[in-house]
């Protein structure tokens, strides 16, 4: 089966740096990739996909970066804002997701 | 569109207790999921549904049962509560298809079984 690992579970970075968090993966023939944002007390919210076919998406303000040869993925979020504080996960798979464990981003002023 | 919808938002149960999480989802998505999530992990899928009279199980479905009888509605029974089910409980639901898979999840059960 799959598994999904984070690299850090914290992140702290100061408002207006570009944040990046990383995910590994174990199954090379996965084909579907998923950033999900969790806040305190919410379920969890949907950033950005990206499909096997492709090495990068970019969307507002995030970009995912997807590296098969190694299972990597990542997340870029640019000029990070504290509204961007949360828990962030990545998700493998296209209906029965696995997630990793999740990193949590916190933003100083 | 409400989009997806729990209840209750927290519940207190006693070992060996019954009882059913309610999710519904008014945007007609022919997916629906269940998942658990504990501290420290990411979500685990406990059940899930591809359309109304079809389920299966996910990763962690022991002690859960699953029914779909409409496309709106995605009850989970705890079928005998035990203290290891104490965790947050998240439905989803998505169109299913490809190239517009995004999940919605609702607001999460947050569920003590003493």
């Amino acid at each position: 089966g799959e598994s999904v690992g984070l690299h850090l579970p914290t992140l702290s970075v100061q408002e207006g740096d570009n944040s990046i968090i990383n995910c590994a993966y174990s199954n090379s023939a996965s084909d579907y990739f998923i950033w999900y944002k969790q806040e305190s007390g919410k379920g969890p919210q949907f950033i950005i996909d990206i499909r096997s076919n492709m090495d990068k998406r970019q969307g507002q303000r995030v970009t995912v970066l997807l590296n098969k040869t190694v299972k990597h993925l990542s997340l870029q979020i640019a000029a990070t804002q504290p509204g961007d504080s949360a828990v962030y996960f990545c998700a493998v798979g296209f209906q029965k997701l696995v997630f990793g464990t999740g990193t949590r981003l916190l933003v100083s002023p | 569109n409400a989009g997806v919808t729990q209840t209750p938002k927290f519940q207190v149960l006693k070992t060996g207790q019954s009882m059913t999480l309610q999710c519904a989802q008014d945007m007609n998505h022919e997916y629906m999921s269940w998942y658990r999530q504990d501290p420290g992990m990411g979500l685990r899928l406990i059940h899930y549904s591809v359309g109304a009279g079809i389920t299966d199980q996910g990763e962690v479905p022991n002690g859960y049962n699953v029914s779909r009888s409409t496309t709106e509605d995605f009850p989970l029974r705890l079928l005998s509560a035990a203290p290891s089910q104490t965790s947050v409980y998240f439905c989803a639901s998505s169109t299913g298809t490809v190239g517009n898979n995004e999940q919605f999840f609702g607001p999460g059960t947050r569920l003590t079984v003493l």
